[in-house]
């Protein structure tokens, strides 16, 4: 089966800085690559997605970029803000499946 | 993006009693539904999947006659724990997906606490 690994597992920044998260992936037959933001006592929202024929894609200050090559694909939040603090999620989706596999998350923490 | 409800937010039970749990999808219609469970500071553990009308498929070490899934309509299931004993305490969370949109829109998530 698929299996995710996120990294790193906590970021700290500080307020306006750049902040950027690694998944790597196993199934090559993986073809949509969603991010999730989660906040304490809420569920994950869905805030950027990829799908394999897209090499990168950006919504405002936040990017994503995927290397089928190398199975892996990153989040880019730039100038970041203390309301970006968050647990971030990255999954993988098998086609056909619709099941998605999740990173372990990311806890972001952004300092004023 | 789509919006899913989830009922409650929180709940505080005794010890062998059943607490049910509601996840709608107000705006579209769910031919898909998951639960997950999730302990603090981890990841998202998927428990089973629902189809409209059909049982669900539920992931190894899950036990389906703890936790019952019912998913009557294409915008309502409804998770059930039975006889919940404090090792059930956790946040649950439903997700939906449409019939041909792989896209996962999530509930805000149920705090199961049992005393």
């Amino acid at each position: 089966g698929e299996n995710v690994e996120q990294h790193p597992s906590t970021l700290s920044v500080q307020e306006g800085d750049s902040a950027v998260i690694k998944c790597t992936y196993s199934d090559s037959a993986s073809n949509y690559f969603p991010w999730y933001k989660q906040e304490l006592g809420k569920g994950p929202q869905l805030i950027i997605d990829i799908r394999s024929n897209v090499g990168e894609k950006k919504d405002q200050r936040i990017a994503v970029t995927l290397n089928k090559t190398a199975k892996h694909f990153s989040l880019h939040i730039t100038e970041t803000q203390p309301e970006d603090s968050a647990v971030y999620f990255c999954a993988a989706v098998s086609g056909g499946s619709y099941i998605p596999t999740f990173g372990r998350g990311t806890s972001l923490i952004v300092h004023p | 993006g789509a919006v899913v409800s989830q009922h409650p937010s929180r709940v505080i039970c005794k010890s062998g009693t059943s607490v049910k749990i509601e996840c709608r999808s107000l705006d579209f219609q769910a031919t898909t539904m998951f639960w997950y469970r999730q302990f603090p500071k981890q990841s998202l553990m998927l428990m089973a999947t629902s189809n409209e009308g059909s049982k669900a498929t539920y992931e190894q070490g899950v036990e389906k006659d703890k936790f019952l899934i019912n998913h009557a309509s294409l915008t309502l299931s409804t998770l059930t724990v039975t006889s919940a004993h404090p090792e059930d305490s956790s946040f649950y969370i439903c997700s939906c997906s449409g019939a041909t949109n792989e896209k996962l829109f999530f509930g805000s998530g149920t705090q199961l606490s049992v005393l």
